[in-house]
């Protein structure tokens, strides 16, 4: 299909680790970004890995990258209520440029 | 180094009329894309920018354009402006790669009445 899915929603306790997955669509996307979203702001870029890598690991974030599955994934170690938001992940597909093709957004949110 | 910047942060417009949305990239920045993000059909890509010259295009319908000058700067317009043109408008810039690591502004918030 046409569409980088992602599920709609997680829950997890502050301290916990989180996992956001996501299912792109191109298994010959160069670029795959994770950006966080809070409510009423812009996208922040949270970190991004190169197709020729399976993973890459930027202080609490982890990236992990199945190209035969085309699945991604993001970790968050010890997840803070800071980090509630809604993540998106997003692939740019061959031949694309800089167009990026987004997920539906996973909200994920932290309790104490 | 500053971020991307977006004016007005906040729009209200009736159906109609005609709105334009600034975006001024992070300095050394020469691309410039615009995205749509509506809760019924989340972020879409409208149209991006490059020396001037619009690189990469969207499936839009032609009340959007936009324009980018010499500096880099880049505007959006829609025309006839329908209910359904509301939304949180976008702006990303980066460097000059294609692709590039795209970094966001907050968005303009558009409200057609």
């Amino acid at each position: 299909g046409e569409d980088v899915e992602q599920s709609l929603f997680l829950s997890v306790r502050e301290g916990d680790s989180s996992v956001i997955n996501c299912t792109y669509t191109d298994s010959s996307s160069t670029y795959l970004y994770w950006y966080k979203q809070e409510p009423g702001a812009g996208l922040q870029l949270l970190t991004y890995i190169f197709s020729n890598m399976d993973m890459k690991q930027d202080q609490r974030l982890t990236v992990l990258l199945n190209k035969k599955d085309k699945h991604l994934s993001l970790r968050i170690a010890d997840t803070q209520t800071g980090d509630s938001a809604i993540y998106f992940c997003a692939e740019v597909p061959t031949g694309g440029g800089n167009k990026l093709t987004f997920g539906t957004g996973t909200q994920l949110k932290v309790e104490l | 180094k500053a971020g991307v910047t977006q004016t007005p942060r906040y729009l209200i417009k009736t159906r109609g009329q005609q709105v334009t949305l600034s975006c001024s990239p992070i300095s050394g920045h020469r691309s410039v894309s615009w995205y749509q993000q509506t809760p019924g059909q989340g972020l879409q890509f409208l149209f991006e920018y490059f020396s001037e010259t619009q690189r990469n295009k969207g499936n839009f319908p032609g009340r959007f354009s936009g324009r980018q000058f010499s500096n880099s700067r880049s505007e959006m317009n829609v025309s006839t402006l329908e209910l359904g043109d509301s939304a949180l408008y976008l702006c990303a810039s980066s460097k000059s790669g294609y692709p590039d690591t795209q970094y966001f502004g907050p968005g303009t918030r558009l409200t057609v009445l």
